[in-house]
């Protein structure tokens, strides 16, 4: 069974400083990773996503993640942080060479203060 | 490009009475998914789609959830009778390529926020 673990509900950083929102999965094969954004009463929006290839994977709004295969990590960063950034943000995992399910973590509040 | 469209955004009901949800996917998506998100958790996978067959139900309550995507586009995910637990927000999404052939990425809709009383 595929699992997706985000160990902190919120993060809290202030704006301008970096940001990581931390992953890590469980899969028996190789996965498809990743992160998507949940704004307040919007559906979630798809950020970046890592499926082979270079380690460090960049996507909307200035956000990367880097995939690290010995830790089984996937955790998203930012390198200044801005107040727009507040959301929920999800980690999913998909095993692909076991099944189509998405699963996703549980998802981290990220709060960023001016 | 328009997005996925659901409707209604919200609705209240109560126990045992029935509730029906609807999706419009992006047009040219094959792939349509609804997931259950129960406040302060992570959306979870209720059925998965390919055109109108259905590729993944394994999570769906069948004694109570049903859905259906009778022509391939849009779709309709029905509660018979509704529980306390089934408050949530039922989200749809779409996807390009179809499982299996490589990755992709799942567009979302803007979800129906239920509350059964």
């Amino acid at each position: 069974a595929q699992s997706v673990a985000q160990p902190e509900d919120q993060v809290n950083v202030a704006e301008g400083n970096p940001l990581t929102v931390k992953c890590t999965y469980s899969v028996s094969g190789n996965p498809y990773l990743f992160w998507y954004v949940q704004y307040p009463n919007r559906g979630l929006q798809f950020l970046l996503k890592y499926i082979t290839g270079d380690n460090l994977v960049k996507g909307s709004y200035g956000f990367e993640a880097e995939f690290n295969k010995s830790q089984t990590s996937f955790h998203l960063k930012k390198p200044s942080a801005l107040v727009s950034d507040s959301a929920l943000y999800f980690c999913a995992v998909r095993d692909r060479n076991a099944g189509n399910m998405l699963t996703f973590g549980g998802g981290t509040r990220l709060m960023v203060k001016p | 490009e328009a997005g996925v469209a659901q409707s209604p955004r919200y609705k209240i009901i109560e126990k045992r009475q029935s509730v029906a949800f609807w999706c419009n996917p992006i047009s040219g998506h094959a792939t349509l998914y609804w997931y259950q998100q129960i406040l302060g958790q992570g959306p979870k996978l209720l059925i998965q789609f390919q055109n109108n067959g259905v590729v993944d139900d394994s999570q769906l309550p069948k004694d109570r959830f049903s859905a259906e995507r009778l022509k391939g586009v849009d779709s309709t995910l029905k509660i018979q009778p509704a529980k306390l637990e089934d408050s949530a927000v039922y989200l749809c999404a779409s996807s390009y390529r179809s499982p299996g052939q490589g990755s992709y990425e799942q567009y979302f809709g803007p979800g129906t926020r239920l509350t059964v009383t």
